[in-house]
Order: C-alpha cells, then structure tokens, then sequence
C-alpha cells in the first residue's frame, strides 16, 4: 500500500536559516505529491503539490521537486521567518488536486526562533 | 473563502458515552466530506468518506457501527463515537471537497479524550 515518511521534529531554526525537511514515498503508479501546513488552531492548508516526475511545487518561497528516482519530495526554503512556524505534513494521492483519499507523513514540527 | 468548521474543538467524556462531532463547510457545499484521525506523533489516518446521502465509505479496519457518520445535507457531517472508551481519544479531523474543484479543505480538529 500506499505509505509517507517524513523526518521527526521539532525542527528548530533560527530566522533566515534554510530549511529542509525530507519526506519519501512508497506508492503504486503515479501519485501526485502535496505538503500541507497546519498553523496553530487551524486546519490543514495545502501549501504546495506536484502531479508528475520532476514537477517542481512552488508557494510562499517553499518549493519542493517530485523525484521519482529517488521517490523524494523534500520541502526547502532559503530564508524562514518566524511565522513559518507550524506544522508540515507531506502526502500523496491518486488524484491530481488532492481531492480523494491522501495518504499522510506523520508531520513536522517547525519552531523558528528570532 | 472554503472554510470547514468543526465542533467541538475539544470533548472530554466518561468511558461508555458517546460523543457527536460536527464538521461544517461555512461557505460552500460539500458532496464529500473525508474523517481523519490522528494519534500523537502519528499520521493523520484517513477513517471514512462520506458522500451527501449516502452512506459513508469506511478503511479497513475502522468499526462502523462504533464511529457512526451522518452526511445528511451538504454543508454538515457528523462523527458519533459511540460507547466510548480511552483507546478512542484521538484527535479527528475532517475535510470538505469543494466539487468540481479537486481539493480538499480542513477543519481545525477536534479533540476527544476519554476518561
């Protein structure tokens, strides 16, 4: 079946640091690729998604790049602010927009401290 | 816009009670609503999907007749955790498709703990 690993948290990082956090996949097809950003007392927002190999995901100055090859969907960011601070969920599903059943990572925390 | 509401934010109740949560689309109407739960430093887990009525489309493994869903109009679903007990605690969260857009937008969670 269909499974997301992503790495543990809290990351903590102070303000303009870069910022990675690593999520692979296991899927049968060709899924399409999501992360979510949950802020505190808030639902899930979609941050940015990717629907085929080498797509490249891009919002807010996150990006991320689907990579087949290495089944690998990590979320980078030059310069993180303070109000980056959340938490952030990698997920894939059959459907392009994300509409049908996602499959999610487990979430990682992002503290950005001044 | 496509905001989803969920009620309770937090429940607390005996063990052998039931608890409703309600999940609500505020600004759009909603043909599917999808229910999620998550455990502490877990994945969030897909429960069951709900369609505007019809029956709710369960996962294997999650007891329907234990988390009872009513999709009854297209606006509000409702998750009833009946006879509830400590290993039900959990955070859930439920998300709203907004159709034909394929997207699903989420409620901020509710928590239920069980004494």
């Amino acid at each position: 079946g269909n499974s997301v690993t992503q790495m543990e948290g809290p990351v903590t990082l102070s303000e303009e640091a870069f910022l990675t956090i690593n999520c692979t996949y296991t899927a049968t097809g060709y899924p399409s690729l999501f992360w979510y950003v949950q802020y505190p007392g808030e639902g899930l927002q979609l941050l940015l998604k990717a629907t085929k190999a080498d797509d490249k995901g891009s919002n807010k100055g996150f990006e991320a790049t689907y990579r087949k090859e290495t089944t690998s969907f990590h979320l980078e960011k030059g310069s993180v602010q303070v109000s980056d601070s959340a938490v952030y969920f990698c997920a894939l599903s059959d459907s392009r927009g994300g509409g049908n059943k996602l499959t999610f990572g487990t979430g990682t925390q992002l503290k950005v401290e001044l | 816009g496509a905001v989803v509401s969920q009620h309770p934010s937090r429940v607390i109740c005996k063990s052998g009670t039931s608890v409703k949560i309600e999940c609500r689309s505020l600004d759009f109407q909603a043909t599917t609503m999808f229910w999620y739960r998550q455990f502490p430093k877990q994945s969030l887990m897909l429960m069951a999907t709900s369609n505007e009525g019809s029956k709710a489309t369960y996962e294997q493994g999650v007891e329907k007749d234990k988390f009872l869903i009513n999709h009854a109009s297209l606006t509000l679903s409702t998750l009833t955790v009946t006879s509830a007990h400590p290993e039900d605690s959990s955070f859930y969260i439920c998300s709203a498709r907004l159709y034909p857009a394929d997207t699903q937008y989420f409620g901020p969670g509710t928590r239920l703990t069980v004494l």
